[in-house]
């Protein structure tokens, strides 16, 4: 059984750019979820997709977009980057039946 | 937006004693779990306890439940230097789009010395 995969590992980027980051759920997941996490701070949730729609939206502004692929697979796009979005992006995929969640290891942005 | 805090936000120990950790919420939940987070890595499932359960075990892991109170409590026995970590209380709550969110603490900073 492969995990929850993502990446790139690490990113660094500059404010007004655009980013993409990349999640693979676990076989046999069809939900996937997204959290922003500041140092210090506890995740926070973004959104979540479900057969390929967005089903569930955090407080986050529209320049933070998804996908989800007939695979379950899923990117995550930041637009306008700003120095508050530095943080850990954290992937989690996990099955309609069941609460938990799996997570990836998250990506670190940078934003200077 | 946080749904609650952890109590306390860091906790030093030494190896083979107890660590528990406290957690507080606002509002109604069809669940609660545990995560635990190395060093800024992806988060680890421990545990999940229902909102009709007052308490579970899962090896040295004991958490219970007060839904009258809007708490929580994870204690972890004879903790070890591997204990290390930072841990997550998470409220699960479906939304009315249909999906299931989790709702992180700030978490408890857990050191354990050998």
């Amino acid at each position: 059984e492969t995990g929850v995969t993502q990446s790139p590992t690490h990113l660094i980027k500059t404010r007004g750019q655009q980013v993409t980051l990349r999640c693979s759920s676990q076989s046999g997941h069809n939900t996937v979820s997204w959290y922003q996490q500041a140092l210090g701070q506890g995740p926070q949730f973004i959104f979540q997709y479900y057969r390929e729609e967005e089903n569930g939206r955090g407080n986050f502004p529209p320049r933070f977009s998804g996908l989800q692929f007939p695979n379950y697979s899923s990117e995550l796009n930041v637009n306008a980057l700003e120095l508050d979005d530095s943080a850990l992006y954290l992937c989690a995929s996990s099955s309609p039946l069941e609460y938990e969640q799996f997570f990836g290891p998250g990506t670190r942005l940078t934003v200077l | 937006s946080q749904q609650g805090e952890e109590d306390p936000q860091a906790l030093s120990i030494q190896e083979g004693e107890n660590a528990t950790m406290n957690c507080s919420y606002k509002t109604s939940i069809n669940n609660l779990q545990w995560y635990r987070q190395n060093s800024g890595r992806g988060l680890v499932h421990l545990i999940l306890i229902r909102s009709n359960e007052r308490e579970k075990h899962s090896g040295r892991l004991r958490v219970t439940l007060d839904t009258s109170k809007k708490s929580s409590s994870l204690l972890i026995t004879a903790s070890r230097a591997a204990d290390t970590a930072s841990y997550f209380c998470a409220t699960g709550a479906t939304s009315g789009a249909g999906s299931y969110q989790l709702t992180f603490g700030k978490g408890t900073k857990l050191s354990v010395i050998p």
